[in-house]
C-alpha cells in the first residue's frame, strides 16, 4: 500500500461525455503526476501538478484538463470522451520536484462506449 | 524523441533461476532509471531505483546501469512464481517537468 488513493475504481461512459477522476495523495506529499495506460501499454504522463500548479504536460489534447487543491489532492478531467480514451487512469505522488521516486496509487479503470 | 525500450517477451523461466529483464533508453542526458513491477489488473509497484553507474542490491533483486550503453536491466535471482508480473523501466529525462517515461514492460512468467 501506497497511501495513494483513487476513486472510482471502475467507471463506464459513453462517447462524448464527461468524466472526473479524483486522487488523493500519500501524506507529506505535495506533487501529484497523472499517467494513462492502454492495454498491453506503459503508463504515458499526462500531465503533473506541483503545489496547485501545472508542472508539465505530456502530449495530450486540452480536453485533459487538471486541478490540485489546497490539500495536494487531485483531479482529471477529460471532456468529450473518445473511445480511444478507455485505458487505466493512474495517479502518482511525490514528495517535491527534487524527490523522483513516484508512488501509484490503484488506478482508475475507465471505459468509453 | 525520448524513448524507453524492452523486450516485450513474454520472459519465462523456471523457479529459482536467474530472470534477466533489459531496457535501453534514447535520451542520453537521463539521471535517474526506475524499475516498477506490475501484477496484472494492478497498478504499478516500484522494486528498484538507480542513479549511479554500476550495480545496486535490494533483496534479490539487482538493478545495473550502463549510462555509456543507454543500458539499464533488472536481475531477479531465486525467482519464485509470484514474480510473475509485467515489470516496466522507466526513466527521468533530464529537465522538463519530473514526468518518467515508461516502457512497454516485459511479461516475466516463473514456472514452478
Amino acid at each position: 500500500e501506497t497511501g495513494v488513493t483513487q476513486s472510482p475504481t471502475h467507471l463506464i461512459k459513453t462517447r462524448g461525455q464527461q468524466v472526473t477522476l479524483r486522487c488523493s495523495s500519500q501524506s507529506g506529499h505535495n506533487t501529484v503526476s497523472w499517467y494513462q495506460q492502454a492495454l498491453g501499454q506503459g503508463p504515458q504522463f499526462i500531465f503533473q501538478y506541483y503545489r496547485e500548479e501545472e508542472n508539465g504536460r505530456g502530449n495530450f489534447p486540452p480536453r485533459f484538463s487538471g486541478l490540485q487543491f489546497p490539500n495536494y489532492s487531485s483531479e482529471l478531467n477529460v471532456n468529450a470522451l473518445e473511445l480511444d480514451d478507455s485505458a487505466l487512469y493512474l495517479c502518482a505522488s511525490s514528495s517535491g520536484l527534487a524527490m523522483e521516486t513516484q508512488y501509484f496509487g490503484p488506478g482508475t479503470r475507465l471505459l468509453v462506449l | 524523441q525520448k524513448e524507453v525500450e524492452q523486450n516485450s517477451g513474454p520472459l519465462s523461466v523456471p523457479e529459482g533461476a536467474i530472470a534477466s529483464l533489459n531496457c535501453t533508453y534514447s535520451d542520453r542526458v537521463s539521471q535517474s532509471f526506475f524499475w516498477y513491477r506490475q501484477y496484472s489488473g494492478k497498478s504499478p509497484e516500484l522494486i528498484m531505483s538507480i542513479y549511479s553507474n554500476g550495480d545496486k542490491e535490494d533483496g534479490r533483486f539487482t538493478a545495473q546501469l550502463n549510462k555509456a550503453s543507454q543500458y539499464v536491466s533488472l536481475l531477479i535471482r531465486d525467482s519464485q512464481p509470484s514474480d510473475s508480473a509485467t515489470y516496466l523501466c522507466a526513466v527521468k529525462p533530464q529537465g522538463g517537468s519530473e514526468k518518467l517515461v515508461f516502457g512497454k514492460g516485459t511479461k516475466l512468467t516463473v514456472n514452478p
